[in-house]
């Protein structure tokens, strides 16, 4: 049963606008959430978090939101560059006082993200 | 720099075959993690290691294993590789106790013929 899910596998954003990436989950134990961004032939990079106790964190062009209650979580990218196009993965964090596992990630399937020049 | 690398990048081996992939860290953390990123799975966690001679099972850990005999390397190992196992593997180290974030490596791609 996926605990994380990212329900588009692919966007296509044109240069300058916005990217709005979704990230659902089932877990309500998660808390603390991260955004990872890969390229091709490399490792996935670690972009944006957030803690479960706020609603938004902004970090230049990217900012994340969360809203609890909905259980959904979502990267804004504004301006979206080319430079932007890659893998997109959602994870989640189970609070270790309940049972979660110190630093253990859980992962979306990733959405491919394509910014159009 | 400090960095994380990953070796051999790309292996071709046959069914039955046991196999290790290296993985050395010069970050000083603590936690190292091993994952397999297939199409339509994302990333999932293979074994984990929060210290020294401490190893943990993943998600998916069957037909694998893991030994850390130091702070810097967490090599695995397919026992007997089944195409199954064809996959691209990523090692990562953990941050902080709170795993706030990790670091990735390149990753290497198994095929398993």
């Amino acid at each position: 049963d996926q605990q994380v899910k990212q329900n588009s596998p692919s966007l296509s954003v044109q240069e300058g606008r916005i990217s709005i990436l979704n990230c659902d989950y089932t877990n309500s134990m998660f808390d603390y959430f991260l955004w990872y961004k890969k390229y091709p032939a490399e490792g996935p990079t670690f972009l944006i978090s957030i803690s479960s106790i706020k609603d938004k964190n902004e970090d230049g062009r990217f900012t994340v939101f969360l809203n609890k209650s909905a259980k959904h979580l979502s990267l804004h990218i504004v301006p979206s560059q080319p430079g932007d196009s890659a893998v997109y993965f959602c994870a989640a964090r189970v609070d270790m006082n309940y049972g979660g596992s110190q630093g253990n990630l859980i992962f979306g399937k990733g959405t491919k993200l394509s910014v159009k020049p | 720099d400090a960095e994380i690398t990953q070796s051999p990048r790309h292996k071709i081996t046959e069914t039955g075959r046991q196999v290790t992939l290296a993985c050395h860290q010069t970050w000083n953390h603590n936690n190292m993690f091993w994952y397999r990123q297939d199409l339509g799975h994302g990333l999932r966690l293979i074994h984990y290691s929060y210290g020294v001679h401490d190893t943990n099972k993943g998600e998916v850990s069957d037909g694998y294993s893991v030994s850390r005999s130091n702070t810097e390397d967490l090599p695995l190992t397919l026992e007997s590789a089944a195409s199954s196992q064809t996959s691209v593997y990523f090692c990562a180290t953990g941050v902080d106790r709170m795993g706030n974030k990790q670091f990735f490596g390149p990753g290497t791609r198994l095929t398993v013929l």
